[in-house]
């Protein structure tokens, strides 16, 4: 079974900085198979970005994806009141047809 | 626009069986190439996928359930049903139905609200 490991575990920024999130697989994944989501209090997952780098509809293009392998990127730059929130790193495993998220990163208001 | 539909009880007795269905508007779980899915949420924790079943009707789950668990086609092709047998307090959280794509790219584009299930005598 292949592991996401999300790091760091919570993110403390101020509105208008740039907030980098790291989600590391436990072998080379296919990009193809690599997700993001932001998940809000009280609300289910939104997808923000597949296919490693790909940005759902309606996503702005603050949301930035980036990675391959092993090593996957979520970068959301200039940081607005409505992006603080948890982000997870979602993978299949094409092997057994099985899914596996990240333990999940917060990005707090500091 | 599909739309996801959580429903069943709230609450479940231990060792009894948690029954959920998700309705699905704007599609069917036997038409176009997607997996209908199950995930879940326990308090302050992160998501945990619990299995699918693909529009063929195949299913997989995630194996750290063992056999508690099955997903199937409801009474209308508009809906999926998740059962989980012998449950305990471990098997509290929010429970999500989602779709996902299963043709080149994978992820979850569909979600429900989530539909909170408490497990309590």
């Amino acid at each position: 079974e292949i592991m996401l490991t999300q790091s760091p575990g919570t993110l403390s920024l101020s509105p208008g900085e740039s907030a980098t999130l790291s989600c590391r697989a436990s072998q080379s994944v296919s990009s193809s198979y690599f997700a993001w989501y932001q998940q809000k209090s009280g609300q289910a997952p939104r997808l923000l970005i597949y296919a490693s780098f790909a940005r759902a509809t309606g996503i702005p293009d603050r949301f930035i994806g980036s990675g391959s392998g092993t090593d996957f990127t979520l970068t959301i730059s200039r940081l607005e009141p409505e992006d603080f929130a948890v982000y997870y790193c979602q993978l299949f495993g094409s092997g057994d047809s099985s899914w596996t998220f990240g333990q999940g990163t917060k990005v707090e208001i500091k | 626009q599909v739309q996801l539909q959580e429903s069943g009880p709230g609450l479940v007795k231990p060792s009894q069986t948690l029954s959920l269905t998700c309705t699905i508007s704007g599609g069917s779980v036997t038409s176009g190439n997607f997996y209908w899915g199950w995930i879940r949420q326990s308090a302050g924790k992160g998501l945990e996928w619990i299995g699918h079943i693909h529009t063929s009707g195949n299913t997989n789950y995630n194996l750290s359930h063992g056999s508690r668990v099955t997903i199937s086609v409801g009474t209308s092709k508009n809906e999926f049903s998740l059962k989980l047998t012998s449950v305990t307090a471990a098997d509290t959280a929010v429970y999500y139905c989602a779709r996902a794509r299963a043709v080149t790219l994978r992820y979850f584009d569909y979600w429900g609200q989530g539909r909170l299930v408490t497990v309590s005598s």
